[in-house]
């Protein structure tokens, strides 16, 4: 069973690029389609980006100019990175994977990013 | 733009079934698979259905997933509720590979 972890600052000042990676074991990060979620505090889930076929991302539109998605095959690690942060962008993030054989999906812990001003 | 709309709240007593559901407008529901999420009280949301249908390893069968193309909408379905099944409950699909929610449905088990 594939399993994530979030890791990242946990608070951000406002303005600056919140940087978050998940690290992927129990399984090849290749198997596996990738998505960050969010969920502000109190509120709903909040869907951030997707990288799927042939590498192939799709962004929240909202967000999609402030984002910045990678992988790292040789670590097994993707990323997420979001410039220009304000006190909205205060929320659990989360990590999934999708399996690309089976379509599971599986979820990290998440991690609370606060973001001061 | 394809959207998802889930009651806010549903409330049923141990042992009986509840159905929540998650209608789309703005496209056909039956054109991407929907997924539902789990997420108890301060925990992590867990995929209790994908595909439609299909329940991860470890779901309880008292738990299924359907789709009605009549009335574009899925329904999560748990059967014998329990205690334990109260939490807020989010259904996901896709629109061009772009993810959507529902907004969520608080199931209250009493």
């Amino acid at each position: 069973q594939v399993q994530l972890q979030e890791s990242g600052p946990g608070l951000v000042k406002a303005s600056e690029t919140l940087s978050l990676t998940c690290n992927v074991s129990g399984g090849s990060i290749s198997n596996y389609y990738r998505s960050w979620i969010r969920q502000p505090p109190g509120m709903g889930l909040e869907w951030i980006v997707y990288m799927h076929y042939a590498e192939s991302t799709n962004y929240n539109p909202s967000l999609e100019s402030r984002v910045t998605m990678s992988i790292d095959t040789s670590k097994n690690q993707f990323s997420l990175e979001l410039s220009s942060v304000t006190a909205a962008d205060t929320a659990v993030y989360y990590c999934v994977v999708t399996n690309i054989v089976t379509g599971d999906l599986s979820w990290g812990q998440g991690t609370l990013v606060n973001v001061s001003s | 733009n394809f959207m998802l709309a889930q009651p806010h709240s549903v409330s049923e007593s141990p042992g009986r079934t509840v159905s929540i559901s998650c209608t789309g407008s703005g496209g056909s529901i039956a054109n991407n698979y929907v997924q539902w999420y789990q997420q108890r009280p301060g925990s992590t949301p867990t995929t209790v259905i994908y595909e439609d249908t299909r329940r991860p390893s470890g779901v309880p069968d008292r738990f299924s997933g359907s789709i009605d193309s009549s009335s574009n909408s899925a329904s999560l379905t748990i059967s014998g509720l329990k205690t334990e099944d109260e939490a807020d409950y989010y259904c996901q699909s896709y629109d061009n590979n772009n993810w959507v929610f529902g907004g969520g449905t608080q199931l209250t088990v009493l």
